[in-house]
């Protein structure tokens, strides 16, 4: 599957600790974006990364930082974590860096859960 | 600020009825906006563009700027329509890009 992969799909921490969350794009995108899903709410945009820079930057905690390696793929961090930081997380990536077209190609998700 | 609304969480209409997923923004430049859908176990995915004025799965969207609202519409619903909709509203800056969606609406469309 060349589509954007991430990994971990579940995990389950508990409050204080740190986790890293992956994301390999598709093949040749060099855009990638993270959003941020909580229960009963939309998602929320929190970076965007092209080529390895970071281009924008949503709603993400001080506690949050990310980045994104030579060979593409990115890495969310989160640290000090709390209850409310249990969620979904997306990755998604596009070929380039203005998203003309609107079209971001997401993972499946990876699904947080801080006890 | 920009932002997007989709006032219902959850729309039931039975099959073969009319559908209208209503979404709204506030944005103070030109806009540029999407719907996406996620079908059960499946990959959040674009279904159309304002841009490109298309029917897709026949699903169309009016930009209609003076109500800022961006309603995807089908004459006739399908089972296989059930899914979960997000309006998003597209901001490119020239050096930085990125969507803001909605909180999305759920379509079931009953026998």
């Amino acid at each position: 599957d060349s589509g954007v992969t991430q990994t971990p799909k579940h995990l389950i921490t508990a409050t204080g600790q740190r986790v890293t969350l992956r994301c390999s794009p598709r093949s040749g995108d060099l855009s990638v974006y993270w959003y941020q899903q909580s229960l009963d709410q939309g998602l929320q945009f929190l970076i965007q990364y092209y080529n390895g820079e970071e281009r924008a930057k949503g709603n993400i905690l001080e506690r949050f930082s990310a980045q994104q390696f030579p060979d593409l793929h990115s890495e969310l961090n989160l640290s000090s974590l709390e209850l409310g930081d249990s969620a979904l997380y997306f990755c998604a990536s596009s070929p380039r860096l203005i998203i003309n077209t609107g079209e971001l190609f997401f993972g499946e998700g990876s699904r947080l859960t801080v006890l | 600020a920009q932002r997007v609304t989709q006032p219902e969480k959850l729309l039931s209409v039975f099959k073969g009825a009319p559908v209208e997923l209503k979404c709204n923004y506030s944005y103070s430049g030109s806009p540029e906006l999407f719907w996406y859908v996620q079908y059960s176990r499946q990959r959040l995915q674009l279904l159309l563009r304002h841009i490109s004025r298309e029917s897709i799965k026949g699903f169309t969207a009016d930009l209609n700027k003076g109500e800022t609202s961006f309603h995807l519409k089908k004459p006739f619903a399908q089972e296989e329509d059930s899914a979960m909709y997000y309006c998003a509203l597209g901001q490119n800056t020239g050096t930085a890009s990125k969507l803001t969606f909605g909180t999305g609406t759920r379509l079931q469309v009953t026998l």
